[in-house]
């Protein structure tokens, strides 16, 4: 089957980083999103990675290891506003989106 | 630029009462729709997707419809809602000729089935 596991809760400190982890295992891959989903709201598009390698984007940056099935999103300097949600999602051979549960990331004054 | 807008935002239903969520996309011509229902800790099920007018294409076997009757409009359905249904749904629209596009989510539709 095709499994996509992310940690269920994480907590930091305002202006540390934290990086939330994403483990996969699916038929075939064709890429992999991260999506910030605030409490009520819709998930909203962060980073995408087809490549091996860091990709940056201002604070956040998103890492893909395709060999090891592994991915994680890094937040810098963390904000208050960044405590939501964060959804892991891969594209399987099909071109269907998997999604993992999300991590609720709880940011501490 | 795009947007997307589904409502109601929030709705609560009966048991065997009907439901009708609508999701309407502008800015855009031949979207690939999707109606996503999300429960509290996991993760999105994708419910139906459809590519163009008319076509739609369910993932998983339920009493939930739904319909495609114009190119931007997207309307999820039941005859006879079950308390299972509650959940949020969410409303999504892909660029049509990219496989690995990018989802734009509309505001979400919370249903509490009673």
């Amino acid at each position: 089957g095709q499994n996509i596991d992310q940690p269920t809760e994480m907590t930091a400190t305002e202006g540390a980083i934290v990086q939330i982890n994403c483990t996969y295992q699916t038929s075939g891959f064709n890429g992999l999103f991260w999506y910030q989903q605030h409490a009520g709201e819709a998930p909203t598009f962060l980073s995408y990675n087809v490549l091996d390698g860091l990709e940056e984007k201002g604070r956040f940056s998103s890492f893909l290891s395709r060999s090891k099935g592994y991915s994680y999103l890094l937040l810098k300097e963390l904000q208050m506003k960044d405590s939501a949600s964060y959804l892991c999602a891969v594209v399987d051979s099909n071109y269907q989106l998997i999604w993992g549960a999300g991590t609720k990331l709880i940011i501490k004054p | 630029s795009q947007t997307i807008h589904q409502w109601p935002a929030t709705l609560v239903q009966p048991v065997g009462s009907p439901l009708s969520l609508e999701c309407t996309v502008e800015g855009t011509s031949n979207p690939n729709l999707y109606w996503y229902r999300q429960a509290a800790g996991r993760g999105l099920q994708l419910l139906f997707y459809s590519v163009g007018i008319g076509q739609i294409s369910s993932e998983v076997p339920q009493n939930l419809s739904a319909s495609r009757p114009q190119d931007r409009q997207f309307i999820l359905s039941s005859k006879k809602l079950l308390l299972s249904d509650s959940g949020f749904y969410l409303c999504a629209w892909s660029v049509s000729d990219r496989d690995t596009g990018e989802l734009f989510f509309g505001e979400g539709s919370r249903l509490t089935v009673l």
